[in-house]
């Protein structure tokens, strides 16, 4: 079936760096590419997220890049602080589903 | 106050019983969802519905039931069927559904502990 899949599982970043993480999917009719935050024992919250029609969008600090000719978007966060430690998930829809990536665990290095 | 409410947060079943889980949201959304959270595994789609009256299986249904006989309400069962069922279930809904979603709204979850 089609599937969503992320890398790194785990990222450690030393504060101020970036941190770059990794989605492919497989369904190439996919055209929405959302990305998720969930700090410990919340709810998953939007962050940012780009449509097919283009190729980057920025906000602040966080920006997510698409590839649609590999099947690939990536988010990247600049000048990371304590408070972006948090486990972030991709997610993709394929026919009338949105499957999610298994996530990745950020923590920020002091 | 707008949003996506779950309950119970905490929730202790002994094996053998069936549970249920609410969902309810005041956003007016067509689309709502359950999804299962395992360390690990990210969130795996259990139901979804488009609109009232209608579901479909996720990738992994078996052992759980739906029902959607309002808008705003999203009910799931996890009955004694489902092998594993300790986990924390999310419940979430977008304005429409399918190749034209948008932005998830999720609840706070519900935490499933079987004894």
């Amino acid at each position: 079936g089609e599937n969503v899949e992320q890398h790194p599982s785990t990222l450690s970043v030393q504060e101020g760096d970036s941190a770059v993480i990794k989605c492919t999917y497989s369904d190439s009719a996919s055209n929405y590419f959302p990305w998720y935050k969930q700090e410990l024992g919340k709810r998953p919250q939007l962050i940012i997220d780009i449509r097919s029609n283009v190729g980057e969008k920025k906000d602040q600090r966080i920006a997510v890049t698409l590839n649609k000719t590999a099947k690939h978007f990536s988010l990247h966060i600049t000048e990371t602080q304590p408070e972006d430690s948090a486990v972030y998930f991709c997610a993709a829809p394929t026919g009338d589903k949105i499957i999610f990536g298994k996530g990745t665990r950020l923590h920020i290095l002091p | 106050d707008g949003g996506i409410t779950q309950s119970p947060k905490y929730l202790f079943r002994k094996e053998g019983q069936n549970v249920t889980l609410s969902c309810e949201q005041n956003l007016n959304h067509d689309a709502m969802y359950w999804y299962r959270q395992d360390p690990g595994q990210g969130l795996r789609l259990i139901y979804y519905s488009q609109i009232v009256n209608d579901f479909q299986k996720g990738d992994i249904a078996e052992g759980y039931s739906v029902s959607r006989e309002k808008k705003e309400s999203f009910p799931l069962t996890v009955t004694s069927a489902q092998k594993n069922p300790t986990a924390f279930y999310l419940c979430a809904s977008s304005m429409v559904g399918g190749l034209i979603a948008g932005e998830l709204f999720f609840g706070e979850g519900s935490r499933l502990t079987v004894l």
